[in-house]
């Protein structure tokens, strides 16, 4: 099973500051494809899927919501945050079976 | 536009049964991957079950093989998980989710990342 890695755990930040989430896998998550999605979970809510295959924005995501990388090093980078995006996210790569899921960054308002 | 809402949680004591149901709309249903995702009280989300847009293939997360059973009505558009010998440890918020396929040369077609959610049923079990 593929173990995925979220750093940091929390990230305090303000708005209008960037945000930069790790994703870290413990094997390879790319073949053809890089197979991995971030989704956002606010309180109350079910997760909203915001990248797959890595850099590819989701239907209606704000482009300030960008994903990067590739093999086992992924990055969510939200450019400017809005109150809205304060949130928790996770990873997920489902290139191997079975899919797995980080642990979550929670973004807090500092 | 696309709906997804579960049913069919609650408490149950430890070793009973339960069935959750999630019922579709907004798109055709039989052409989709779909999954169970659940969420234990203030922790991660962890994926728990498949089913291929035929209900031929289904996949299991190894904590709940052999008690829990992923299953579909296309002509309903409704998702179902059957969950026998339920244990403290299954308490949680329990999403469906539509899954996107993949194809990779190396592997074929293969479920991928979830676009679309319910708002969950929860199950709580305990004595």
């Amino acid at each position: 099973e593929i173990v995925l890695t979220q750093s940091p755990g929390t990230l305090s930040l303000s708005p209008g500051e960037r945000a930069t989430l790790s994703c870290r896998a413990s094997q390879s998550v790319t073949r053809s494809s890089s197979y991995l999605a971030w989704y956002q979970q606010k309180p109350g809510q079910a997760p909203r899927l915001l990248i797959y295959g890595a850099s590819s924005r989701a239907t209606g995501i704000p482009d300030r919501f960008s994903g990067s990388g590739s093999g086992t090093d992924f990055t969510l980078t939200i450019s400017r945050l809005e109150p809205e995006d304060f949130a928790v996210y996770y990873c997920q790569q489902y290139g191997r079976s079975p899919t797995t899921f980080g642990q979550g960054t929670k973004v807090e308002i500092k | 536009e696309v709906f997804l809402v579960e049913s069919g949680g609650g408490l149950v004591q430890p070793g009973g049964s339960l069935r959750l149901s999630c019922a579709a709309s907004g798109f055709m249903f039989s052409s989709y991957w779909m999954t169970w995702v659940r969420q234990a009280p203030g922790k991660g989300l962890e994926w728990v079950a498949t089913i291929k847009e035929d209900g031929s293939d289904k996949y299991y997360v190894d904590s709940v093989k052999g008690r829990f059973t992923i299953s579909r009505d296309n002509a309903k558009n409704t998702l179902y998980v059957q969950m026998n010998s339920l244990r403290a440890e299954d308490t949680a918020l329990y999403y469906c989710a539509r899954a996107r396929e993949e194809y990779d040369f190396w592997v074929g077609y293969f479920p991928g990342f979830f676009d679309y959610w319910g708002q969950g049923t929860l199950v709580t079990v305990s004595s």
